[in-house]
């Protein structure tokens, strides 16, 4: 069964900072990687979406690397702002299923 | 706002009642799904329909039953819920339901039974 973990937790950081959220997974066959956000009470909003052929993906500020014989990703943010403080999430298709298969994400805080 | 919709936003239940939750999209996707948000814990799939079929339960108590009468709208039917059952009800879809395709979410419905 897949098994994603996020690293850290939560993550508090002053504005302007450049910051790394990581994500790991346990098996490397997966269709694609993609990362989320979601504010306090809400849905998921898709930031970025790696294929599994690709090795990164970009968009804006946002940078997301895929290291799939490692089972390893990275979302990058540059000069963050408070604006950016939400939560953080990890997902992966498999090639067993339909299922993105999540991890508990990485809280972050950007303070003014 | 994205092209996922659900309805209702919030929602308030007894253990005895029986309510529906709706979720429709508009981006002309053919595969929809239900996933469960708790507290602490990852989102996890509960069920997921590709052109109407029901492809995956992923062992979801039968007081949970969906229903999905095309492709453009998803159901979940709650009866005789506990109160372990109050979480954020999130749909999302995408295009088939395998293969490298981005699933799109809506804002979910928070459920709450008591």
């Amino acid at each position: 069964k897949q098994e994603v973990t996020q690293i850290p937790a939560a993550l508090s950081v002053p504005e302007g900072e450049n910051l790394v959220l990581n994500c790991s997974f346990t098996d490397s066959a997966i269709y694609n990687l993609q990362w989320f956000r979601q504010d306090p009470g809400k849905g998921l909003t898709s930031l970025l979406l790696i294929q599994s052929s690709q090795r990164e993906q970009t968009s804006g500020r946002l940078n997301a690397s895929l290291d799939k014989s490692s089972g390893r990703s990275t979302l990058y943010i540059a000069a963050s702002q408070p604006g950016d403080s939400a939560t953080y999430l990890c997902a992966v298709l498999s090639n067993s299923g339909y299922a993105l298969n999540f991890g508990k994400g990485t809280s972050l805080l950007v303070t003014p | 706002e994205t092209g996922v919709t659900q309805t209702p936003r919030h929602l308030v239940m007894g253990m005895t009642n029986k309510k529906s939750l709706k979720c429709e999209q508009h981006l002309g996707h053919n595969a929809m799904y239900w996933y469960k948000q708790s507290a602490k814990k990852p989102l996890e799939l509960m069920f997921v329909y590709s052109l109407e079929e029901r492809v995956e339960n992923n062992s979801v108590p039968s007081r949970f039953s969906p229903e999905c009468p095309n492709s453009s709208h998803l159901f979940l039917h709650l009866h005789t819920l506990q109160p372990e059952d109050s979480a954020l009800y999130l749909c999302a879809s995408s295009h088939t339901g395998q293969g490298s395709y981005e699933q799109y979410f809506g804002p979910g419905t928070r459920l709450t039974v008591t």
